[in-house]
């Protein structure tokens, strides 16, 4: 059984960036999957922010595009995400997940980031 | 604003059978597959209906899902007081080209 599970600091300060990382256990991040970064802003909905496949190919969010960068560490068994210019508006937990064109089977437990100075 | 519409709330009482609408249009359900997610306060979502209307086999029979033109639904029978989370439909988006959610509807057990 997959399971996901997201780390990295949990306030980060406007203007600064976001890296966090999402270790994946019982599958390889090399297997024929898509893996995601989904966030929820406290007390909204879901917002899909991207995607990166076994490949290394990526899809973002168009409104989110500019400032994401998801990477895959096959080494590590794991993939990560990078969120730049963050403001008040990107506090969220931030999820990651496998599944590709709106399946999500598998997600993490949901780490909640802070924006603030 | 969600690209796919959702009602805010639901509720029923229990034993009775439950609705929740999604409304899209051509570029996601209408031409591609629905998925429904169930989420407790505080936990990850998970899903309860992918492909329209297949249910994983650890979801309960009482969830099902259909989808016709451009709207899909979940109906929830039997309702019962563990029913009450928020629920979620996604799709993919051609157009934006990736997945989209509707806005969550709060189901409460009366």
């Amino acid at each position: 059984q997959v399971q996901l599970q997201e780390s990295g600091p949990g306030l980060v300060k406007p203007s600064g960036s976001l890296s966090l990382t999402c270790e994946v256990s019982g599958a390889s991040i090399s297997s024929r999957n898509w893996w995601n970064w989904v966030r929820q802003s406290p007390g909204k909905g879901l917002e899909w922010i991207g995607e990166i496949y076994h490949s290394g190919s990526t899809n973002y969010n168009t409104s989110l595009k500019s400032r994401v960068t998801i990477s895959l560490d096959k080494s590590s068994n794991h993939f990560s995400l990078e969120l730049t210019s963050m403001t008040a508006a990107d506090t969220a937990v931030y999820y990651c997940s496998r599944g590709g064109f709106g399946h999500f089977d598998s997600w993490g437990q949901g780490i909640l980031v802070i924006v603030s100075s | 604003q969600s690209v796919l519409t959702q009602p805010p709330s639901a509720s029923g009482t229990p034993g009775q059978r439950v609705t929740i609408p999604c409304s899209g249009s051509s570029s996601n359900i209408g031409s591609t597959y629905v998925y429904w997610y169930q989420q407790f306060p505080g936990t990850a979502p998970r899903v309860l209906i992918f492909r329209d209307d297949q249910r994983p086999s650890a979801v309960s029979d009482r969830f099902s899902g259909s989808k016709s033109g451009t709207s899909a639904s979940l109906a929830i029978s039997g309702l019962r007081a563990e029913d009450e989370a928020d629920y979620y439909c996604a799709s993919w988006d051609e157009t934006m080209n990736g997945p989209v959610f509707g806005g969550g509807t709060k189901l409460t057990v009366l």
